[in-house]
């Protein structure tokens, strides 16, 4: 009931582009789901975030797409670019008590040239 | 200057040994956390800290133990030293913003290698 399962394991897109990185849930309590990107070498960072009280949040080039119905969302790269070439997790919490953010397994987006 | 800083970067070192990571983070939150990174960029939990509180404890052999002497600092030490403990540690920090909704900043990390 804490996972998070997330999909795929590996992607490639190429330059312009776009990508797309789902994530399921089964604990209908979680209320927030962030995106972190990982790029080699450094520690994960903040991409973007959504709660629940709205089905999409867009910024910039970075979209989360969410379905409270199917329990699940999804992180769309547009126009992608070399640049976001990173490991991407999805995660999700819950916003009340000592709660921990559990992560999905991780995709590794390579964007070619 | 590092939001979130972690020494060592690297360890290496023999099985059975004893090693400590230590973190600092100059962001003023009041949460720390040390999560593992296994070789298949799986992230788990470990520990979390508030306000120098222990919050959250997953299961974790008891050859490691955190310590926090204050909120700015959460330290690992480890104890006998196993090949399976080969990982990157990240220490985190965040402000409680309620359950696990806090933004997480992470430090680069600590590659520990078990020989």
């Amino acid at each position: 009931q804490q996972q998070v399962k997330q999909s795929p394991q590996s992607l490639i897109v190429q330059k312009g582009g776009i990508s797309i990185i789902n994530c399921a849930y089964e604990n209908t309590a979680f209320d927030y789901f962030p995106w972190y990107q990982q790029f080699p070498g450094k520690g994960p960072a903040l991409l973007i975030a959504i709660r629940p009280d709205v089905s999409e949040k867009k910024e910039g080039r970075f979209t989360i797409s969410f379905n409270k119905s199917a329990k699940q969302f999804s992180l769309h790269i547009m126009d992608s670019q070399p640049g976001d070439s990173a490991t991407y997790f999805c995660a999700a919490s819950m916003s009340t008590g000592f709660q921990k953010l559990v992560f999905g397994t991780g995709t590794r987006l390579l964007v070619s040239p | 200057d590092t939001a979130v800083s972690q020494t060592p970067k690297y360890l290496v070192t023999q099985m059975g040994n004893d090693k400590s990571i230590k973190c600092e983070q100059n962001l003023g939150h009041d949460t720390m956390y040390w999560y593992k990174q296994d070789s298949k960029k799986f992230l788990k939990i470990m520990f979390s800290y508030n306000n120098k509180e222990l919050i959250i404890n997953e299961t974790v052999p008891n050859r490691f133990s955190p310590k926090s002497p204050d909120k700015a600092h959460l330290n690992l030490h480890i104890n006998s030293l196993e090949l399976g403990d080969s990982a990157v540690y990240f220490c985190a920090s965040s402000h409680w913003a309620g359950g696990g909704t806090g933004e997480l900043f992470f430090g680069e990390g600590s590659r520990l290698t078990v020989l």
